[in-house]
């Protein structure tokens, strides 16, 4: 069964940082895509970022380049989501979301529970 | 970037009603479309990709039509589970958008 568990969300400042943690199980993850999705609370879903499967290519949304970074560790299954120099407006739930494995633009087949985000001092 | 818009915002329908849903393009993006359920407090759930692909295990009361910029998600007779919040998706182009979604609610 596919699983994937994001964990690092919480309470951070404005100008903080924080690391976002996707733990993945039930398939091969180094095979895939990955992405980042957003939801702010009551609005709808944002893609944020997206990783080749050796971690190669990257991709943001234009309103967190040069703040947040995407990464992955396939020896651990996992995808990360560093988050920098932190404004209000990134305040949203974070899912974790299995792209394809072959091309980067794909719909997303599997998404974790999310992680919430709360930027506010 | 490609602006997706759909329509209604809100739908009020009944068990057993036909509904559809409408996702408009700003540009072509050609059949590359998904269709996503979302319920309160859980994750989007793929339902149909490249626009008229029904994605394993969903029931086959759903369908997507379309190409280009115009797009439809119809539910052919709504289910008491089918009450939800539904979006659709453009992946032909960076950065992947999301319309502002659908709301199904009991009429």
């Amino acid at each position: 069964e596919v699983q994937l568990v994001e964990s690092g969300g919480g309470l951070v400042q404005p100008g903080g940082s924080l690391r976002l943690s996707c733990a993945a199980s039930g398939f091969t993850f180094s095979s895939y895509w990955m992405s980042w999705v957003r939801q702010a609370p009551g609005k709808g879903l944002e893609w944020v970022a997206n990783i080749k499967q050796d971690g190669s290519e990257k991709y943001y949304v234009d309103s967190v380049k040069g703040r947040f970074t995407i990464s992955r560790d396939n020896a651990k299954n996992s995808l990360y989501l560093q988050m920098n120099s932190l404004r209000a407006e990134d305040t949203a739930v974070y899912y974790c979301a299995r792209g394809d494995d072959y091309g980067d633009l794909s719909p997303f087949d599997y998404w974790g529970q999310g992680t919430l985000v709360t930027v506010s001092s | 970037d490609i602006q997706m818009t759909q329509s209604p915002s809100t739908l009020s329908a009944s068990v057993g009603d036909r509904v559809t849903i409408t996702c408009r393009a700003s540009q072509s993006i050609s059949s590359w479309l998904a269709w996503y359920q979302q319920k309160p407090g859980k994750a989007p759930k793929l339902l149909i990709y490249k626009a008229s692909s029904l994605e394993s295990g969903v029931p086959s009361r759903f369908s997507g039509s379309g190409s280009g910029t115009e797009f439809t998600l119809t539910i052919s007779s709504l289910q008491p589970d089918d009450f939800a919040t539904y979006y659709c998706q453009q992946y032909n182009s960076y950065p992947d958008t999301f319309g502002q979604g659908t709301k199904v609610e009991i009429k």
